[in-house]
């Protein structure tokens, strides 16, 4: 089975201070994204990467970064973060080519 | 821009009814999913569609793809109380590579 395991469930953090989310997938997967999903607005897709060192923005990439320096790990990164960041990040990979996204278990982020 | 809708947003039935979950997208496609998460938990895959005519069933849950008519359904029979859950679909574009654009989400909740 496809494992996506990001790095913490829970995570409190300070308005202005730079946060890390890490991801790491086990099944050679090309892709990888970050989701934020916020009531009533379902999935907003963050960015992607469809190989390493390469990104795309997503729906709404404002206000983040991201970093894939190996094929298997795929970090979001809040540059500063503001309390409209605090939300529920999950994060995904996958082959290309009609393939189900993985998803890991979500980081759950409150910035106050 | 792609929009992917579902309907009902908000389920409630009784034990042992049947129902259906629409779910509309703007644009040509023909790879739908359907996912399934439970409250406080990570999205999990259920169905992948990719054809026209397309139909998968997994005991009480059925889904069905009609790209003419840019349409995927996911019907439930005899539901019981397991299958309360929020379910999702989510539409992959042709020239994206697999890059999802998400519904905003079913609620279903069995009443026994």
């Amino acid at each position: 089975d496809v494992k996506v395991t990001q790095s913490s469930r829970y995570l409190v953090k300070r308005t202005g201070e730079k946060v890390f989310l890490e991801c790491v997938q086990d099944m050679d997967h090309e892709n990888m994204f970050w989701y934020r999903q916020d009531p009533g607005l379902g999935l907003r897709l963050i960015y992607f990467s469809y190989d390493v060192k390469m990104k795309e923005k997503g729906d709404i990439p404002e206000g983040y970064s991201v970093s894939r320096e190996k094929k298997e790990r795929f970090s979001l990164i809040l540059e500063s973060a503001s309390t409209n960041q605090t939300s529920m990040y999950l994060c995904a990979s996958s082959l290309t080519g009609g393939r189900p996204q993985h998803f890991g278990d979500g980081t759950r982020l409150s910035i106050l | 821009e792609l929009k992917v809708e579902q309907n009902p947003l908000f389920l409630s039935m009784q034990e042992g009814k049947n129902y259906t979950i629409y779910c509309n997208y703007s644009t040509t496609s023909d790879r739908l999913y359907w996912y399934r998460q439970d409250p406080g938990k990570s999205l999990e895959s259920l169905f992948v569609l990719l054809s026209n005519g397309a139909v998968k069933q997994e005991g009480r849950l059925m889904a069905s793809l009609d790209t003419k008519a840019r349409l995927s359904t996911l019907h439930i029979t005899a539901a019981v109380h397991d299958l309360s859950a929020t379910y999702f679909c989510a539409v992959d574009l042709l020239n994206t590579g697999n890059q999802f654009y998400f519904g905003t989400g079913t609620s279903l909740t069995v009443i026994p």
